[in-house]
């Protein structure tokens, strides 16, 4: 089965140094990776995916993701962090829905409140 | 604004009333989906629709939930018998399976900003 795992529950930084948020993930087949963010009593914002091509996928914000095979890591990256980056960050992989239909959808990790610190 | 919409936005109620929540996708996308939410959690998928077609649904269905989308436009999503449980955020979200001119996969999904249900 596919699944995601957000090994850190939170993730402190100091204001305009550089923040990665970690993701690992485990699926069968080409991963499909996805980044979102969330702030709070919010819904989820789209940051970016990994779908083929270049491994370093740049998205909103300034954040970017490494995909890296052979250690199936997406950790998501910035080189300075903002204080208005500070929300919860969700690491999904696309998976087959569980009937086997055929069909997708993503299946997320638990997430990675991230507190930028002024 | 043509993000996708959901209401109510928060509702409290009492243990065994019956709540709907209705969700209106990004008006070009074929398909529509429920997630849910408790806290500390990520987004748990609860079923899906390709156009008025409902797919597929989660395990964590109960019998007390039901999803509908008449016309595949606008969706709801009834709870009856409400329990202690059920306090959640509900997530709704729609895409394209497919780029209408590309045909690629495009596979994110666009987020409502939820509707939280707290029973008490």
């Amino acid at each position: 089965a596919q699944s995601v795992a957000q090994p850190e529950d939170q993730v402190n930084v100091a204001e305009g140094n550089p923040l990665t948020v970690k993701c690992t993930y485990s699926v069968s087949g080409n991963p499909y990776l996805f980044w979102y963010v969330q702030y709070p009593n919010r819904g989820l914002q789209f940051l970016l995916k990994y779908i083929t091509g270049d491994n370093l996928v740049k998205g909103s914000y300034g954040f970017e993701a490494e995909f890296n095979k052979s250690q199936t890591s997406f950790h998501l990256k910035k080189p300075s962090a903002l204080v208005s980056d500070s929300a919860l960050y969700f690491c999904a992989v696309r998976a087959r829905v569980p009937s086997g239909a055929g069909s997708y959808q993503l299946t997320f990790g638990k997430g990675t409140k991230l507190s930028v610190i002024p | 604004d043509t993000g996708v919409s959901q209401d109510p936005r928060h509702k409290i109620t009492k243990r065994g009333q019956n709540v709907t929540f209705r969700c209106d996708p990004i008006s070009e996308h074929n398909r529509l989906y429920w997630y849910r939410q408790t806290l500390g959690q990520g987004p748990e998928f609860l079923t899906y629709f390709q156009n008025e077609a409902q797919l597929e649904k989660s395990r964590l269905l109960s019998d007390r939930f039901s999803a509908e989308r008449p016309k595949g436009s606008f969706s709801t999503l009834e709870i009856q018998r409400t329990e202690q449980g059920d306090s959640a955020m509900y997530l709704c979200a729609s895409s394209w399976n497919r780029l209408k001119q590309t045909g690629l996969f495009t596979g994110e999904l666009f987020f409502g900003e939820g509707s939280r249900l707290t029973v008490l």
